[in-house]
């Protein structure tokens, strides 16, 4: 079975501090893809990026950043000097290569920034 | 904007009702997949269409269906409604059936309340 888990429910942080965000999947597929999405407080789901489960090089996208470890079965996302504006539900979700591919979704960290 | 179009937006109704979601997914997207966000379950995969043909069942109840019409639009019929449907639901399109080659492309969902 695949599992998505995301501890922390509930993150605030001061604008301008980095701060990261867990996830932690179980799958015991091979082949796999890994997502973050992001849910603003107006409630659709906006994709930041996915990954493949044989592309372990971390990725940097402006202020975004995400370390895939499969050693700990972990994808991590760093958000620096955060904004107002990165306040949202974040989710992890698992996508998998073969049979029922329909994303599995961790249950969300909410990242409150305060100004 | 993701392309992906669903209405009402908003529905409330009683206990015991019927209602329809209506999905339109991106210009030539053939798979589309729907979810339900609730407050104690989280984002569940419910079922996925493609190209008119359903393709992976979630956690859906027998109280629900749904189907994909030849103009590639979905709609997701609920009926007996409970209490406990009140949900966030969302559709998510794709171009491929398994999403593997790019993102899945969410809709700003249909939020049902019922009283």
């Amino acid at each position: 079975a695949q599992k998505v888990t995301q501890a922390q429910t509930e993150i605030s942080v001061v604008e301008k501090e980095d701060v990261t965000l867990d996830c932690v999947y179980e799958t015991r597929d091979t082949t796999y893809y890994l997502f973050w999405y992001k849910q603003p407080p107006s409630g659709e789901l906006v994709f930041l990026i996915r990954r493949n489960s044989f592309d372990e090089q971390n990725e940097i996208s402006g202020r975004y950043s995400w370390n895939f470890q499969k050693s700990t079965s972990s994808f991590n996302f760093t958000i620096t000097a955060s904004q107002v504006v990165d306040s949202a539900v974040y989710f992890c979700a698992l996508k998998r290569d073969t049979g029922r591919r329909a994303l599995t979704f961790g249950s969300g960290t909410r990242l409150q920034v305060q100004p | 904007d993701s392309g992906v179009t669903q209405t009402p937006k908003h529905l409330i109704t009683a206990t015991g009702q019927r209602v329809t979601l209506r999905c339109s997914p991106r210009s030539g997207d053939l798979s589309v997949y729907w979810y339900q966000q609730s407050l104690d379950q989280g984002l569940q995969f419910l079922i996925q269409y493609y190209n008119g043909e359903e393709r992976a069942k979630g956690n859906i109840l027998e109280r629900f269906s749904a189907q994909q019409f030849p103009d590639l639009h979905s709609e997701l019929n609920l009926s007996s409604l409970e209490l406990g449907d009140s949900a966030l639901y969302f559709c998510a399109s794709s171009a491929d059936e398994f999403a593997n080659t790019g993102e899945l492309f969410f809709g700003e969902g249909s939020r049902l309340t019922v009283l």
